[in-house]
């Protein structure tokens, strides 16, 4: 049972590049959510998917898009890289509802964008 | 958009010492969670609160949730080297689990 994973751990974009980081969770959560880090702001939500086929913008949406094609998996995509996306990015699974809807983070990924 | 203020932002203890940090919501929740994250980590959950008034402890470590469901605190008692981290707050307040964290406060202990 892995949890939660995010592929790469490091990543150097140079200015205008794309990419996408992937997360995938195998507990079968229905809940799963981007967040950036950033030194003295805690952790701010990109976007957000309540199931297979649904996502939605969170704080901080612009210049990233989602797909959740599968309950497993919730890839983010940057789609032109800038200075101001240099972050740690966390993916994210809960449950959705019922009790307990602790979110289980992935490891990061620790994104430069020169 | 809601808004979790966390307070303090930093706090240096000598080991031993207490520890608390508060968190304040600018609106009602419908439940706030607690993580801790160690340097380098990714944030780990505490606890979950959903009760108005709701007190829960974890050995050292005691959690409330303020009758308006508006506030919540970590209180630490006599710290040790293993609590040095950030601890976050995060407010649901719609449900469907869309947190809104804290700012977080960085804890330091020295011995």
């Amino acid at each position: 049972n892995a949890g939660v994973t995010q592929t790469p751990k490091f990543q150097v974009l140079k200015t205008g590049q794309s990419m996408t980081l992937q997360c995938a969770q195998d507990m079968n959560h229905e809940y799963m959510s981007w967040y950036r880090q950033d030194p003295g702001m805690g952790l701010r939500l990109i976007h957000y998917s309540v199931g297979a086929g649904i996502t939605d913008q969170g704080e901080v949406p612009n210049g990233y898009n989602v797909s959740r094609s599968t309950t497993e998996d919730f890839p983010l995509r940057l789609l032109s890289a800038a200075p101001s996306q240099t972050s740690v990015y966390f993916c994210a699974s809960s449950r959705g509802t019922g009790g307990n809807t602790e979110a289980f983070f992935g490891q990061g990924t620790r994104l430069t964008v020169v | 958009g809601q808004q979790v203020m966390q307070i303090p932002q930093y706090q240096h203890v000598q080991e031993g010492e207490d520890f608390t940090t508060y968190c304040n919501s600018s609106t009602t929740l419908s439940n706030i969670q607690w993580y801790k994250q160690r340097p380098g980590g990714h944030p780990v959950f505490l606890i979950q609160l959903v009760k108005s008034g709701e007190v829960k402890k974890q050995k050292r470590l005691t959690f409330q949730f303020g009758e308006a469901k508006k506030n919540s605190s970590l209180h630490i008692t006599a710290t040790q080297t293993t609590d040095v981290g950030t601890y976050f707050c995060a407010g649901d307040s719609g449900g469907g689990n869309k947190l809104t964290f804290g700012t977080g406060t960085q804890l330091k202990v020295e011995l």
